[in-house]
């Protein structure tokens, strides 16, 4: 079955470290998306990527990186200059053909500060 | 004031009831998306509409863009059906690429 797998389900980190949240897509889509959500808010914007090779910033990218070296991944980097990283991570993609097509999510990652 | 508001926050109902939810946006959009986000956090489309209805199953959506609003409904609803829903929008910028969420209402139907 076609879908987009986050690993691991739950992360935690410690102070001043590096760690990296796995997105994988298998839906031939050329468009993927990172989100954070946290109590309250609705989903916020970190980084997307229309196409291989390339990614823009979205609304809260202060903090995090990516790379799309392949269609079907789209790794997460939540560095040690993201002060408050605790939140729910949600992967997404789209066909990206035309600007209105629905976007499928990935069950999340949770990461928690140690 | 949030571009996307979602109304109820919270609504507890009865296995049977008939539901909806409120979504209202501030500027023009090209589409609007109704997502559920099960308890364990994944999340799934439910639709995507610019205008008039769509039904699958027990859903149906509706959209009026002159009033900026649109509503879920689920007919005969079904502990199932308990999840959080959200509404999202593409703002009608050339060139937008990125959605705009409300908050969410939280659904919990009681048998």
């Amino acid at each position: 079955d076609g879908g987009i797998t986050q690993s691991p389900k739950y992360l935690f980190r410690k102070e001043g470290q590096n760690v990296t949240l796995s997105c994988e897509q298998n839906l031939n889509h050329d468009a993927m998306y990172w989100y954070r959500q946290d109590p309250g808010q609705g989903l916020r914007l970190i980084y997307y990527s229309q196409i291989v090779n390339d990614f823009q910033k979205g609304d809260i990218a202060e903090g995090y990186s990516v790379s799309r070296e392949k269609k079907e991944s789209f790794p997460l980097t939540v560095t040690s200059a993201q002060k408050n990283p605790t939140a729910f991570y949600l992967c997404a993609s789209s066909i990206g053909r035309g600007r209105d097509q629905p976007q499928h999510f990935g069950d999340g990652t949770r990461l928690s500060i140690l | 004031k949030n571009e996307v508001e979602q109304s109820p926050q919270n609504l507890t109902a009865q296995e049977g009831e008939f539901i909806t939810i409120n979504c209202s946006y501030s500027v023009g959009i090209s589409a609007l998306h109704w997502l559920q986000q099960h308890p364990g956090g994944g999340i799934v489309s439910l639709f995507m509409l610019s205008s008039g209805k769509k039904k699958h199953g027990r859903l149906i959506a509706t959209i009026n863009i002159q009033e900026k609003h649109s509503s879920l409904h689920i007919t005969a609803s079904h502990p199932r059906d308990s999840a959080v829903y959200i509404c999202a929008v593409r703002l009608g910028t050339r060139g937008n690429e990125k959605l705009t969420f409300g908050t969410g209402t939280r659904l919990t139907i009681i048998p």
